[in-house]
């Protein structure tokens, strides 16, 4: 099992560019998560979904969008990237209880 | 409003002293919470919760609903404990975690 992995591990874009962060699980988890970690401000929740066709907005979901089109995947979209977006990107995937979640390696996307 | 506040940005102890770091919370519901843990270079992961009441790695955590506390304690830290620690709640019905700012734990040798 390759767990939780994300792509590209670290990004750099310019203001107005958009991209998507890849998140894909390999453990049939039903549940997955997009965090954002910023110094000082702890992780908070962007989106989750609870299964496919599923998705919900977390605490901070303003500039994002989520698909879950597949249990596998869970892509992040920016559709128009700011300097606010600058963070370290966590997606997370759990089976059953949403503490239970195992954590991808991170996105670290720099935002100029 | 559901919130996790965690004071302490940074904390640093010796090795052998004693550890402990504060958690606080502001739920109407049942609170169920858990610590996390970051080590360097590696993924964050669960370290503990509440119910099981368990010992993990040394470190303990009891519920205070009196005080709305979760602190996590150790006895006895060791130089590996260093890391990034995430006290974390439950928002149940809601599927989702709500995290504290996270506490940067440095054991001195």
């Amino acid at each position: 099992n390759a767990g939780v992995t994300q792509t590209p591990k670290f990004q750099v874009l310019k203001t107005g560019q958009s991209m998507t962060l890849q998140c894909a699980q390999d453990m049939n988890h039903e549940y997955m998560s997009w965090y954002r970690q910023d110094p000082g401000m702890g992780l908070r929740l962007i989106h989750y979904s609870v299964g496919a066709g599923i998705t919900d907005q977390g605490e901070v979901p303003n500039g994002y969008n989520v698909s879950r089109s597949t249990t596998e995947d869970f892509p992040l979209r920016l559709l128009s990237a700011a300097p606010s977006q600058t963070s370290v990107y966590f997606c997370a995937s759990s089976y059953g209880s949403v503490y239970e979640q195992y954590f991808g390696p991170g996105t670290r996307l720099t935002v100029t | 409003a559901q919130r996790v506040t965690q004071p302490e940005k940074l904390l640093s102890v010796f090795k052998g002293a004693p550890v402990e770091l504060k958690c606080n919370y502001s739920y109407s519901g049942s609170p169920e919470l858990f610590w996390y843990v970051q080590y360097s270079r590696q993924r964050l992961q669960l370290l503990l919760r509440h119910i099981s009441r368990e010992s993990i790695k040394g470190f303990t955590a009891d519920l205070n609903k009196g005080e709305t506390s979760f602190h996590l304690k150790k006895p006895f830290a060791q130089e590996e404990d260093s890391a990034m620690y995430y006290c974390a709640l439950l928002i149940q019905g809601a599927q989702k975690l709500v995290f504290g700012q996270g506490t940067r734990l440095t054991i001195n040798p």
